[in-house]
């Protein structure tokens, strides 16, 4: 059981690459989410996930996509990467079952775009 | 906009102290969750408290919810070098958003 894993760890990209950050769980969770994280800011939500093919967007969503099209992952892709997305991107997963239930995060991928 | 608003943003103690942390928030909720992260990993959950609750304790971790002044407190007692981490207050809104909101973190260093 290796919970949620998020490949890769750290990646370097320049200005208008693009790019697709995987996370994958393996506890048949319903509701999968990203998170950015930036010095003094705590998680910002990207989007998130309530099930295969159902996707909103959360706090900053712009110049991010997603896509659901199965339960176990939920990859998020830069389309035109730009340094203002510089940061650290958690995915984290829970049930969607009961409204009382904590989130499951993975270790982070490590992003710097020049 | 964050949810949940931890005070202090950094704490340093010396082993053995007890470390208190504050989180206050904006709008009703279903529930607060704590959750820990050491440097350089992601977020670990702690405690979670729901809003009918005042009170809830885990090993050495106490929390309190104070619906009325929308403010949780987290207790950590008898302080080890290894509880040196972030910790992070999270509100898990009403109304069926779905959206767990994260405040911006106290920093605690337990010195040795």
């Amino acid at each position: 059981n290796a919970g949620v894993t998020q490949t890769p760890k750290f990646q370097v990209l320049k200005t208008g690459q693009s790019m697709t950050l995987q996370c994958a769980q393996d506890m048949n969770h319903e509701y999968m989410s990203w998170y950015r994280q930036d010095p003094g800011m705590g998680l910002r939500l990207i989007h998130y996930s309530v099930g295969a093919g159902i996707t909103d967007q959360g706090e900053v969503p712009n110049g991010y996509n997603v896509s659901r099209s199965t339960t176990e992952d939920f990859p998020l892709r830069l389309l035109s990467a730009a340094p203002s997305q510089t940061s650290v991107y958690f995915c984290a997963s829970r049930p969607l079952q009961g409204k009382h239930q904590p989130q499951h995060f993975g270790d982070g991928t490590r992003l710097s775009i020049l | 906009s964050q949810q949940g608003e931890e005070d202090p943003q950094a704490l340093s103690i010396q082993e053995g102290e007890n470390a208190t942390m504050n989180c206050s928030y904006k709008t009703s909720i279903n529930n607060l969750q704590w959750y820990r992260q050491n440097s350089g990993r992601g977020l670990v959950h702690l405690i979670l408290i729901r809003s009918n609750e005042r009170e809830k304790h885990s090993g050495r971790l106490r929390v309190t919810l104070d619906t009325s002044k929308k403010s949780s407190s987290l207790l950590i007692t008898a302080s080890r070098a290894a509880d040196t981490a972030s910790y992070f207050c999270a509100t898990d809104a009403k109304g069926g958003s779905e959206k767990l909101v994260f405040g911006k973190g106290t920093k605690l260093t337990v010195n040795p």
